[in-house]
């Protein structure tokens, strides 16, 4: 069964820290990993990383693959209030099907 | 960027009655579109990937006849939750697939089956 895992589940900051989101998978037939930021409603897409070792970056925040050890990180550099949401790490996989198994979701909340 | 809509975003029905969500690619022709359900503080399940065309794929445990799918153009999918109960109750999201493989989500629909 297709699997993805995040952690930690939950992590409160101050703001400026920097954060670290760990995503962990086993599917089979790998396609892709994305990042969503989720707020109040939909998620919206971050990265999309399909090779190993290649560091996608947006600004503040940046995400790598590690295709070997089955998993992903998200950083955060200089959290701001406004990072606060529910991340959410998922893995398209099989074969003509393409479907996204999401993982739990890492809740991230900036204390000013 | 490639939009999606929703409609409504938000309904409260009576148990019994059924149910259309709207989803709709605005900018970009969807193939393929995909139909989550999200219940409070839990992450996105996948219930069904819509095909133009053709008949949905079900995950396992979706009932097919009463999550019933139509993809009938590029652009346009909807889901009818028939005699929803309170069960029902959920946060419904569709996406659709660009000609690049990427996602996009729509704003969610909040069903409350009362």
């Amino acid at each position: 069964e297709d699997k993805v895992v995040q952690s930690p589940l939950s992590l409160v900051v101050h703001e400026g820290d920097t954060v670290t989101l760990n995503c962990s998978y086993e599917v089979t037939n790998f396609r892709s990993l994305l990042w969503y930021k989720q707020e109040k409603k939909a998620p919206t897409f971050l990265f999309m990383l399909t090779s190993s070792g290649i560091e996608k970056k947006s600004g503040r925040l940046s995400s790598i693959l590690d295709k070997k050890e089955l998993f992903s990180i998200l950083n955060i550099t200089a959290t701001q209030t406004g990072d606060s949401a529910i991340y959410l790490c998922a893995v398209e996989a099989g074969g003509g099907a393409q479907k996204l198994v999401f993982g739990q979701g890492t809740r991230l909340t900036i204390n000013p | 960027g490639a939009v999606v809509s929703q409609h409504p975003s938000w309904v409260i029905c009576k148990s019994g009655t059924s149910v259309k969500i709207e989803c709709r690619s605005l900018d970009f022709q969807a193939t393929t579109m995909f139909w989550y359900r999200q219940f409070p503080k839990q992450s996105l399940m996948l219930m069904a990937t819509s095909n133009e065309g053709s008949k949905a794929t079900y995950e396992q445990g979706v009932e097919k006849d009463k999550f019933l799918i139509n993809h009938a153009s590029l652009t346009l999918s909807t889901l009818t939750v028939t005699s929803a109960h309170p069960e029902d109750s959920s946060f419904y999201i569709c996406s659709a697939r660009d000609n690049s493989d990427t996602q996009y989500f729509g704003p969610g629909t909040r069903l409350t089956v009362l």
